[in-house]
């Protein structure tokens, strides 16, 4: 199965920052990543899909970028409802695999 | 809009098995889709199960092969999903997802969750 590694495991950042979280693929999984993200309590919720495609109503500040293995979800500019837990996702092949997700909390 | 609503028991003993049902609202289970049911743990985070799709065929994830089945009721719109022999390791908060069929060089990502039910394994 493809391994996902997301880094950092958390971060604390504060309203106004920009923010980058990486994930990596164990092996190359072209452009086939999603981007989920998910508060307390509550399901995931998609951001972007196919590593760089803007998921319907989601602020033009996300936005995600590479390919291959290596892959980044940005925030521009890091809003309150922005703090949340972050999820990448492959769809390379049939076994579907998250990474361990990203934490992002207010400094 | 397409809801998704999972039921079923919140507690589960050990070695029976887990029945969960997920009810689409707002729209058919038709093609075009990838009915999916992924769960959730603090120890382990996302594990995708498996999903079905279409024609009915089905992808397991491998660690949970031999134990799990997804299959749809069309005539009741319900996507269902069963765990045998369970353990404590099931204990989890189980979701249905919905994931558009994509073309070559396009996935479209799981875009429609259900809120999540929470299953208990234990005596």
């Amino acid at each position: 199965d493809i391994q996902m590694t997301q880094s950092p495991s958390s971060l604390s950042a504060s309203v106004g920052d920009r923010v980058t979280i990486t994930c990596r693929a164990s092996q190359s999984i072209s452009r086939y990543l999603n981007w989920y993200q998910q508060k307390p309590g509550k399901a995931p919720k998609l951001l972007i899909y196919t590593a760089s495609t803007l998921h319907s109503g989601v602020p033009s500040r996300f936005s995600g970028s590479g390919s291959g293995t290596d892959f980044t979800l940005t925030i521009s500019s890091l809003q309150p409802e922005d703090f949340a837990t972050y999820f990448c996702q492959q769809s390379s092949i049939t076994q579907w695999t998250f990474g361990q997700g990203t934490k992002v909390e207010i400094k | 809009q397409v809801q998704l609503q999972e039921s079923g028991p919140g507690l589960v003993k050990p070695s029976q098995t887990l029945s969960l049902t997920c009810s689409v609202s707002g729209g058919s289970i038709t093609r075009g889709f990838y009915w999916s049911w992924i769960r959730q743990t603090p120890g382990k985070g996302l594990e995708w199960i498996g999903y079905i799709y279409d024609s009915g065929a089905t992808f397991y994830n491998p660690s949970l092969k031999s134990r799990v089945m997804i299959s749809v009721d069309t005539s009741k719109n319900q996507v269902s999903l069963k765990v045998n022999s369970v353990t404590a390791a099931d204990t989890a908060v189980y979701y249905c997802a919905r994931a558009p069929n994509g073309v070559p060089g396009l996935d479209y990502g799981l875009d429609v969750w259900g809120q999540g039910t929470s299953v208990t394994v234990s005596s």
